[in-house]
């Protein structure tokens, strides 16, 4: 597609239960990255991958966070048992490669709320 | 460490007045990338510009300029004549050239301008 994509766009669900984010990168695009916005807390980095490998995870919270690419394109990020103060956007963004000349195009979000 | 500051958490102004939002970055790296994303009330991050560090070159673009200084450590950004769209949340974000991948987002400074 044109740009990235993300779905659900929204997202509800009640504390403890797991939730699967998707994002679909622009076409072509080799980097994908995982961030999340809270009021509080700002942007936050959680995960990227170059490929399907993830050079850099340092910034997923806890275990109950993980994520994962195949086929060079998709990717779901996965939260386990679900916290109140998961609540958040998540948003993914893609890039060409990974290299800094190469700027990243995010998408829309998905909006989770807990319960 | 890196570390992206914007001071100025909300600015006020009336259209067709020049605006200036400060970026301020800390880094040990020698190559890094500088970005500006935009964020609208819908909520997408939207790509304005990209610098690496070997560039000084100050850089115009319609009403919209950067001012890059190593020497203080920022990357200023100018919009001149302010118009009701460019209402917005935006983030300066740095890069390092050792690691690449992922973004450090400073908080956002939030611009609104009224008719």
């Amino acid at each position: 597609g044109a740009g990235v994509s993300q779905s659900p766009s929204n997202k509800v669900t009640e504390k403890g239960k797991d939730v699967e984010l998707r994002c679909d990168p622009i076409s072509g695009h080799t980097a994908l990255y995982w961030y999340r916005q809270s009021l509080g807390q700002g942007l936050e980095f959680l995960i990227y991958f170059q490929g399907n490998s993830a050079p850099d995870k340092s910034g997923l919270p806890s275990d109950r966070f993980s994520a994962e690419r195949t086929g060079g394109s998709v990717s779901t990020l996965t939260i386990q048992r679900t916290q109140q103060e998961d609540s958040a956007v998540y948003l993914c963004a893609s890039s060409l490669s990974d290299r800094g000349n190469q700027p990243q195009h995010f998408g829309d979000g998905t909006r989770l709320s807990i319960l | 460490a890196q570390k992206v500051t914007q001071a100025q958490t909300e600015i006020s102004v009336v259209e067709k007045e020049d605006v200036t939002l400060d970026c301020v970055y800390e880094t040990r790296d020698t190559t890094y990338y500088l970005f500006w994303y935009k964020q609208p009330p819908s909520g997408e991050l939207v790509f304005l510009i990209r610098r690496n560090s070997f560039d000084e070159q100050n850089e115009i673009s319609g009403r919209y300029s950067w001012n890059f200084q190593k020497s203080t450590s920022s990357f200023n950004f100018t919009i001149t004549a302010s118009q009701v769209v460019d209402s917005a949340v935006y983030f300066c974000a740095l890069q390092r050239g050792s690691t690449l991948g992922r973004l450090y987002f400073g908080r956002g400074t939030q611009l609104t301008v009224w008719p």
